[in-house]
């Protein structure tokens, strides 16, 4: 158990939809990552979160928004659903925002199936 | 275009025996690579990491080879364990070893055979 914490686990949900993930991370974490895996392909680094700030962004759709909270968890939010974002999206977090050998520990992930 | 390549979608290996996963990375300003392991139903752990100014790091029964001019990285895994039967993920990080934001290759499934 990595001590990060992602709801739901499972998710369907019809195109053209909105969905919110949630992570709450390990406890004394200020930083929050967030991963999207789909089928083909490996882990794409979406955004990241440090202290309630955005912190770094990646290949993240403009359909695709999150936000961290005080009391430090996240939520990563996924409007206008497609088929392609069908993917197993994961949190991670860290103590602190980077630097060396800054481990992130991962959640389990959700998986989001768009129908 | 991948930045960080895992050529090798699978691999098996009899127990007992070496385990060599392969790694090759385009973008050389990378300075830090990492390798993470990831059973079903889990989320990655972090497995092993090399700064890019070095050229092997060990762990135990895990070591990390960096060859910087092929703008390659392999991890060896000895002796080879049932457990180790993993999807396991090789990374880069372009801030200095932040293991938040990085680069993945798509994964090499490792079976190690009894």
């Amino acid at each position: 158990d990595s001590g990060v914490t992602q709801t739901p686990k499972h998710l369907i949900t019809a195109t053209g939809q909105r969905v919110t993930l949630r992570c709450s991370p390990r406890s004394g974490d200020l930083s929050v990552y967030w991963y999207q895996q789909s089928l083909d392909q490996g882990l794409q680094f979406l955004i990241q979160y440090y202290n309630g700030e955005e912190r770094a962004k990646g290949n993240i759709l403009e359909r695709f928004s999150a936000q961290q909270f005080p009391d430090l968890h996240s939520e990563l939010n996924l409007s206008s659903l497609e088929l392609g974002d069908s993917a197993l999206y994961f949190c991670a977090s860290s103590v602190i925002g980077g630097g060396v050998n800054t481990e992130a520990f991962f959640g389990q992930g959700t998986r989001l199936t768009v129908v | 275009d991948q930045q960080v390549k895992q050529n090798s979608p699978s691999l098996s290996v009899q127990e007992g025996r070496i385990s060599i996963l392969n790694c090759d990375y385009t973008n050389s300003m990378f300075d830090y690579f990492l390798w993470y392991k990831k059973y079903p139903a889990e989320g990655p752990t972090f497995l092993i990491s090399i700064s890019s100014i070095k050229d092997k790091n060990e762990d135990g029964r895990f070591t990390v080879f960096l060859n910087k001019s092929a703008k390659h990285l392999s991890l060896h895994i000895v002796p080879s364990q049932p457990g180790d039967s993993a999807v396991y993920f090789c990374a880069a990080s372009l801030e200095g070893g932040s293991q938040g934001n990085l680069i993945f290759g798509k994964g090499t499934k490792l079976s190690v055979k009894p």
